[in-house]
This record gives structure tokens, C-alpha cells and sequence, in this order.
């Protein structure tokens, strides 16, 4: 399986600043994936990051809040930017690996609190 | 769009007791599957489920998945203070434009006293 690290682990940041949450993982793959999560509650897809190619938003979420880069096949950037209290959230990578039953791998996450 | 409807949202109790939680749609999705994820941490996967009927099992916990592939259960026998923690099914989509996402549901806490 999948080893997958996060940089900050966590931070508190101030309105209307922008924060940049790194994801590490361990092997090269092609789907990297971006979650929100609020404490205690299910998992939101932010959006899906292939390399070499624009990361793919759902409905809600838009790249100039939210933009991605995935430069190459082990790291992808999530930026958080002009943030509001709203924002404050876990944020978590997942990586795709298996062609057959998409098992997903998740990070610990990026604990986000906007004052 | 398809949801993922998980229930109960909050468990309860005591050591050694069984519980199950639920997750239903009316979608048809190509797998499913089960995590864990106590505080701290992004969520570990327990199990995949992938044929209709499939029945699974990891020691105490059963896992399994309806006929028609839209529905899905994890029984857990003998419950421990271990156990303790936020379970959440996800269910890969089958096709369309979100094919392969995977959908989670909201999610249940599980809190299991000594």
C-alpha cells in the first residue's frame, strides 16, 4: 500500500491569506484525489489532480479558490487561498492505486483553522 | 449524483455488545468499501467489496455487500474499546462522468465503553 505524507500536519492561519498543503507519496501514481472533511462528518471531493494535465473540480469548488498542481507522478499542491473562517477544515490527499477495485490510500491530513 | 445514505450516524456502547451499521442507495455502484479513522488520521480501508452477495469477514467485523451492488452492511461481533472511531462506507462509482470516485456516506461514529 501506499505511504502518503502531508505538510503542515496542522496551522492556524489569518483571513484573507492563503495556505499551501503539501502530499508526499511513497510510489508513482496517476490519481490523486482532494478531500475536505469537517471533524467527525464524511469526506467532500475537492478535486481529482493527474499529472500533465488541469485538476478536475467538483461541483462547489473552483480553481482560483482552490488551485492544483501535480507536477509530477509522487507530489501534488492544494492551495487554500483568501480564506475565511469557512475554510476551516481537514484537508486530505488520497492516492488511487489498483486498476481493478480503485482501492484509495489517504494521508493524515491537514488540520486548517482560519480566525 | 450519487449518495450513499449511512446509518446510524452516532453507536453507542458497550463492551462486548454487536452492532451493525448501514449504507444504502439507489444507485449501483462497481465496489464498495468500508473504513476506519479514529482522530488524527486519514481514513484506513478495511475492505473492498466487489461481486453482489459478497460476504467478508476480518476477524469480529462482517462486511457485506447487497445482490443488486447498492447496499451495504459491517456487522461487529463483540464489540471492543478498540473498535472505537469514525466508520464510513464509499461506494466507487460505476460510470458517467464520475466513474471510478469514489462516494462516501456521512459517516458514524462509534464509541465502544470499557
Amino acid at each position: 500500500s501506499a505511504v502518503i505524507s502531508q505538510k503542515p500536519s496542522r496551522d492556524i492561519c489569518q483571513r484573507g491569506t492563503s495556505l499551501t498543503i503539501q502530499c508526499q507519496v511513497d510510489s508513482q501514481v496517476t490519481m490523486m484525489f482532494w478531500y475536505r472533511q469537517q471533524p467527525g462528518q464524511s469526506l467532500t471531493l475537492i478535486a481529482t489532480a493527474n499529472q500533465g494535465s488541469e485538476a478536475t473540480y467538483e461541483s462547489g469548488f473552483v480553481i482560483d479558490k482552490f488551485p492544483i498542481s501535480r507536477p509530477n507522478l509522487t507530489f501534488s499542491t492544494l492551495t487554500v487561498s483568501n480564506m475565511s473562517p469557512e475554510d476551516s477544515s481537514i484537508y486530505l490527499c488520497s492516492v488511487d492505486q489498483g486498476w481493478y477495485q480503485e482501492t484509495q490510500y489517504f494521508g493524515p491530513g491537514t488540520r486548517l483553522l482560519v480566525l | 449524483t450519487q449518495l450513499l445514505e449511512q446509518s446510524p450516524q452516532f453507536l453507542s456502547i458497550q463492551e462486548g455488545e454487536n452492532l451493525t451499521v448501514y449504507c444504502n442507495s439507489s444507485s449501483v455502484f462497481s465496489s464498495l468499501q468500508w473504513y476506519r479513522q479514529e482522530p488524527g488520521e486519514g481514513p484506513v480501508l478495511l475492505v473492498t467489496v466487489v461481486t453482489g452477495g459478497e460476504v467478508k469477514k476480518l476477524k469480529r467485523l462482517t462486511f457485506q455487500f447487497g445482490d443488486a451492488r447498492k447496499d451495504s452492511s459491517l456487522h461487529i461481533t463483540a464489540a471492543q474499546p478498540g473498535d472505537t472511531g469514525l466508520y464510513l462506507c464509499a461506494g466507487v462509482n460505476a460510470g458517467g462522468t464520475s466513474y471510478g470516485k469514489l462516494t462516501f456516506g456521512q459517516g458514524t461514529i462509534l464509541t465502544v465503553h470499557p
